[in-house]
């Protein structure tokens, strides 16, 4: 079943931590996104890739990376987590300007960092 | 840059009635533009797209109108259920930025039985 999967779905870590959030789609889409999200408002757009080694950061200023070694997968990195990156992350794909078009977002991972 | 408004913010309203969800945009060079329902706690589930080119789009209850020249478009849901409560986002998208999508903040629905 075509789907992209995140993981964690939640985590809790200390300050100061590294920590990698991985997002993997089995749709073979080109395009691929991370958004941010605090409670009750707009998602952000953080980091983007255009398929394999290509990736650009989005409109919301982020201490995070992110990379595109594989079609499927692109994990988001934070080298060291401040409380200030509390939020939820999601993750999605498309096929960009090829029928039908359309975006697949999946579940979130809810990040706390204390 | 394009900016995203999406009225009202909050909606409640009693199973059976029909509502309109308002979404406007800046900028009319759009490829795209999406309508999405977020549970709690959720991802995004997509309801709606309708290309640049087209005028409207019908699925089930819901039907996706768009008037690209006034950056404008409407969400009609015909005869709300409970089961329909959930924040609803719109997005638009261009063709650079890899067709990211930029969000509206959401209008958040409660349908009551």
């Amino acid at each position: 079943e075509a789907d992209i999967y995140q993981t964690p779905r939640y985590l809790v870590i200390g300050t100061g931590k590294k920590i990698t959030l991985e997002c993997s789609q089995t749709m073979g889409h080109d395009k691929m996104y991370w958004y941010q999200q605090d409670p009750g408002m707009e998602l952000h757009l953080i980091h983007y890739s255009y398929g394999v080694n290509s990736t650009e950061k989005g409109d919301l200023s982020s201490e995070s990376t992110v990379s595109r070694i594989r079609t499927e997968h692109f994990p988001l990195t934070l080298e060291s987590a401040r409380p200030s990156h509390t939020s939820q992350y999601l993750c999605a794909s498309s096929e960009g300007g090829v029928p039908p078009y359309g975006y697949t977002f999946g579940s979130g991972t809810r990040l706390t960092v204390v | 840059k394009q900016e995203v408004t999406q009225i009202p913010a909050a909606l409640s309203v009693p199973e059976g009635e029909n509502l309109v969800l308002n979404c406007s945009f800046t900028d009319s060079a759009i490829y795209n533009l999406q309508w999405f329902r977020q549970d709690p706690g959720k991802g995004l589930t997509s309801l709606l797209l309708i290309q640049s080119s087209q005028r409207e789009q019908t699925s089930g209850r819901l039907n996706a109108s768009l008037d690209k020249s006034s950056g404008r478009s409407t969400l009609y849901i015909a005869a709300s259920q409970p089961g329909d409560s959930a924040t609803y986002l719109c997005a638009v998208s261009k063709s650079n930025s890899g067709y990211a999508l930029n969000f509206g903040k959401g209008t958040s629905l409660l349908v009551t039985p």
